[in-house]
């Protein structure tokens, strides 16, 4: 079946430090793929999509980008802020779905 | 406008017993997900609906329901609850249908089991 493959956590990081947390992904057909941010208490938000190999998603100063011939979709960030800290989940929707299939999350926990 | 709203946030009930959370969608999202967030499990695809009919079932067993009503709110129950049921309910609403578009969150129901 799909699956979503992330890195574990926690990543942790000085502030304005590089980000890279990786994402691979086992699929038939043509996934969309996705990055979301899981704050404290809260809910899911979307960070970034990509819908078709080589698509690049951006948001906030995130980017990934959609390799089919690798499998992956993962997840930088050039200068990251404290505010940055949180769990990011990676993840796939299977064609003609809304199902959602989420990696195990990464918790990036960054430092002033 | 209004976001994915979930209620009650916080619940606490004892083994045995059954619940009902509700999730009311974003206005104009007939397209409503249902996913399970534990520690040991992370987050599990539960239910998918669209327009009252539901398209997809994840693996879980037939204590848990769902439904979808015509205003495209959407109810979800666990019977004969057990402690493993403890976890964030999350629910999600989507404009589109097809895995093409944006899902939006509500913030969860926590269902604690004692």
């Amino acid at each position: 079946g799909n699956s979503v493959t992330q890195m574990e956590g926690p990543v942790t990081l000085s502030e304005e430090a590089f980000l890279t947390i990786n994402c691979t992904y086992t699929a038939t057909g043509y996934p969309s793929l996705f990055w979301y941010v899981q704050y404290p208490g809260e809910g899911l938000q979307l960070l970034l999509k990509a819908t078709k190999a080589d698509d690049k998603g951006s948001n906030k100063g995130f980017e990934a980008t959609y390799r089919k011939e690798t499998t992956s979709f993962h997840l930088e960030k050039g200068s990251v802020q404290v505010s940055d800290s949180a769990v990011y989940f990676c993840a796939l929707s299977e064609y003609n779905t809304d199902k959602l299939i989420f990696g195990t999350g990464t918790r990036l926990q960054v430092f002033p | 406008k209004a976001g994915v709203t979930q209620t009650p946030r916080y619940l606490i009930k004892t083994r045995g017993q059954q619940v009902t959370l509700s999730c009311s969608p974003i206005s104009g999202h007939r397209s409503v997900s249902w996913y399970q967030q534990t520690p040991g499990q992370g987050l599990q695809f539960l239910f998918e609906y669209f327009s009252e009919t539901q398209r997809n079932k994840g693996n879980f067993p037939g204590r848990f329901s769902g439904r979808q009503f015509s205003n495209s709110r959407s109810e979800m129950n666990v019977s004969t609850l057990e402690l493993g049921d403890s976890a964030l309910y999350l629910c999600a609403s989507s404009l589109e249908i097809g895995g093409r578009g944006e899902a939006f969150f509500g913030q969860g129901t926590r269902l604690t089991v004692v």
